[in-house]
């Protein structure tokens, strides 16, 4: 158990819609991390948040959106979704010693 | 982040050392290897970094040349839990920076 928390686990949507991931991270960990995973394709890197702020930002979709709150859970929008959106998506934390730890995912169909 | 390259698969015998090779000689002088694995279809896992110096921990043993232009990491009693994608990342330690998947090795533990 990473101490990572995700919800839901697993999503089943129409596309068109919209949908939101959550992510509890590690207690202490400021940074939080969102990655996706498509059945072809490696670990994408989407975007980062630091104490609320946004860090880092990748290949993350303008359809796709995300924010850090106050209690510094995070969550991830995903709007107008198409086929291709169906993917696990993977939430990280990391504290001040540097390693990453991840949730367990949540896994979105979009049909 | 320097780039890493890791041989696609291999297969190794439970109960034996399983040796994985990473080539990153483009590495910079701080930047740190990272190890990490992801079992099928569940988050990455932290294994092991290092700089410079050979680290061990309860799961693996890291092994970096001298030069840092290649690591090798060892799985010094393969179980067939130890099937996954193991994935050399190589970036500057910070607490705030993200990590860059390849493509990993994906590794199969044969009973």
């Amino acid at each position: 158990d990473s101490g990572v928390t995700q919800t839901p686990k697993h999503l089943i949507t129409a596309t068109g819609q919209r949908v939101t991931l959550r992510c509890s991270p590690r207690s202490g960990d400021l940074s939080v991390y969102w990655y996706q995973q498509s059945l072809d394709q490696g670990l994408q890197f989407l975007i980062q948040y630091y104490n609320g702020e946004e860090r880092a930002k990748g290949n993350i979709l303008e359809r796709f959106s995300a924010q850090q709150f106050p209690d510094l859970h995070s969550e991830l929008n995903l709007s107008s979704l198409e086929l291709g959106d169906s993917a696990l998506y993977f939430c990280a934390s990391s504290s001040g010693t540097g390693e990453l730890f991840f949730g367990e995912g949540s896994r979105l169909t979009v049909l | 982040d320097a780039k890493t390259t890791q041989p696609t698969s291999m297969d190794c015998a439970e109960g034996r050392a399983a040796n994985l090779p990473c080539n990153h000689s483009t590495i910079s002088g701080n930047e740190y290897v990272y190890w990490y694995r992801q079992i099928h279809s569940q988050g990455p896992q932290y294994i092991i970094h290092g700089l410079k110096n050979n680290e061990t921990n309860e799961m693996a043993s890291l092994i970096i040349t001298e030069d840092r232009k290649s690591s090798t990491l060892i799985l010094p009693h393969a179980t067939l839990r130890d099937t996954a994608v193991y994935y050399c990342i190589v970036r500057v330690w910070a607490a705030g920076n993200k990590l860059t998947f390849g493509g990993g090795t994906r590794v199969l533990v044969k009973p």
